[in-house]
């Protein structure tokens, strides 16, 4: 069963463009969260996407928004690319329900320069 | 609000044991989840607990007390790849959101 699949997992990108990040989930699972990580610090949540559906948002700016298809793969798109944004991105599937263990891909490295 | 406070870093000897802290505040519970995450790569499943008690798997065992709002990991016969950044998570809703404590790093020394 393949586990939780991000590309591209490596982008350079200038400040100003925009970049789209892929998540394909493991199969059978509704559930899609975006969260971003920069070095040394914890997980901080984008949002959650269940049955191509927002359903959960963090605290982040409208430049970071996303969408899930009906196959349940996801993007998520940052515009207007800032510094700041340079970061690991990752993407976790779930079947959904409140005691599924979430599943994370490997991540996409942004770096902003 | 939402809180989740984890030891920011612990060291710990190699064959020792060591215990990771979780305490949390959260509007609901709907269950508790331990992840590890080596540097660079990405969180990797190691608990869940709903009930009260203590789940033991392996090296690695994980206690929850709901009334407490407290947790911790336990991990036996520690080894040089035990060294990594473990992160306690809480779904706290009835939205299913998981709320990410900032992670304890985990130095294992020889």
């Amino acid at each position: 069963k393949a586990g939780v699949t991000q590309t591209p997992r490596y982008l350079i990108k200038t400040r100003g463009q925009q970049v789209t990040l892929s998540c394909s989930p493991i199969s059978g699972h509704r559930s899609v969260s975006w969260y971003q990580q920069t070095p040394g610090q914890g997980l901080q949540f984008l949002f959650e996407y269940f049955s191509e559906t927002q359903r959960n948002k963090g605290n982040f700016p409208g430049r970071f928004s996303g969408r899930q298809f009906s196959n349940s793969r996801s993007e998520m798109n940052v515009s207007t690319l800032e510094l700041g944004d340079s970061a690991l991105y990752l993407c976790a599937s779930s079947m959904g329900d409140s005691g599924n263990t979430i599943y994370f891909g490997e991540g996409s490295w942004l770096t902003v320069v | 609000g939402q809180n989740i406070d984890q030891p920011t870093e612990m060291t710990a000897t190699e064959g020792a044991i060591v215990q990771i802290n979780c305490t949390y505040q959260t509007s609901g519970f709907n269950g508790l989840f331990w992840y590890q995450q080596h540097a660079g790569e990405a969180p990797t499943f190691l608990s869940y607990n709903v009930l009260d008690g203590l789940e033991e798997k392996g090296r690695f065992s994980s206690f929850l007390s709901r009334s407490k709002g407290y947790s911790y990991l336990l991990l036996k016969e520690l080894q040089m790849k035990d060294s990594a950044s473990y992160l306690c998570a809480v779904r706290a809703r009835s939205n299913y959101q998981l709320i990410w404590g900032a992670g304890t790093k985990l130095i294992i020394k020889p």
